[in-house]
């Protein structure tokens, strides 16, 4: 499975906008990139995919590079809601709905009031 | 939008003891679903990718004969721990594609059982 790179930890301040960064240097071009989150004891969470355009939905955004090794999902305005831990994860497309998802250890996002 | 029921969302049972854990697609249907355990302070591991129909895919490392799943209809999936002991307890979570067979659909979580093996 094609890994993903993220920062241990992230700091915000509410309503403040965020930026969280991903590196995938070893995408592939069938990789799709997802975005969950998940709060403490409860399931994951879906953010956001895309494969090679940006992404915008009520949640967040997702930036994807040029060369698609690297990614950043933006959150425009930082709630005290969005304190969890973020993972973003390539999904190989070619394995249709048995396709797995392999989570990483994420970046844990504190919001500051 | 699309639900994934677990239930229970918390158990605790003597060792020994088979724990049973339910997982349901509340509005579409799931011909792949998958389970995933996570112990304190880590991240999800995939366990198995469950298909209705048919036998599942455990990962390396996974006892199949301990951990039993089952995919008997398009929206439902259980998960039982046969003889369960302390190191078994753990926070499982079961996942499912999202309504279709194709990779660019996003995965629904459910809310997790905790286990506690006494």
């Amino acid at each position: 499975d094609a890994k993903t790179t993220q920062p241990n930890s992230m700091e915000s301040n509410e309503e403040e906008p965020v930026h969280l960064p991903c590196n995938h240097s070893t995408i592939s071009g069938t990789d799709y990139i997802h975005w969950y989150r998940q709060l403490p004891s409860q399931g994951p969470e879906y953010v956001i995919h895309g494969l090679t355009s940006n992404v915008n939905n009520r949640m967040a955004s997702l930036a994807i590079a040029e060369d698609r090794k690297s990614s950043t999902l933006i959150l425009h305005r930082a709630t005290l809601r969005d304190a969890a831990v973020y993972y973003c994860i390539l999904r190989d497309g070619r394995g249709g709905a048995n396709s797995k998802l392999t989570f990483g250890k994420g970046i844990t996002l504190s919001v500051r009031p | 939008g699309a639900v994934v029921s677990q239930h229970p969302s918390r158990v605790i049972c003597k060792s020994g003891t088979s724990v049973k854990i339910e997982c349901r697609s509340l509005d579409f249907q799931a011909t792949t679903m998958f389970w995933y355990r996570q112990f304190p302070k880590q991240s999800l591991m995939l366990m198995a990718t469950s298909n209705e129909g048919s036998k599942a895919t455990y990962e390396q490392g996974v006892e199949k004969d301990k951990f039993l799943i089952n995919h008997a209809s398009l929206t439902l999936s259980t998960l039982t721990v046969t003889s369960a002991h302390p190191e078994d307890s753990s926070f499982y979570i079961c996942s499912a594609n999202g309504g279709g067979s194709r990779t660019n659909e996003k995965l629904f979580f459910g809310s997790g059982t905790q286990l506690s093996v006494l």
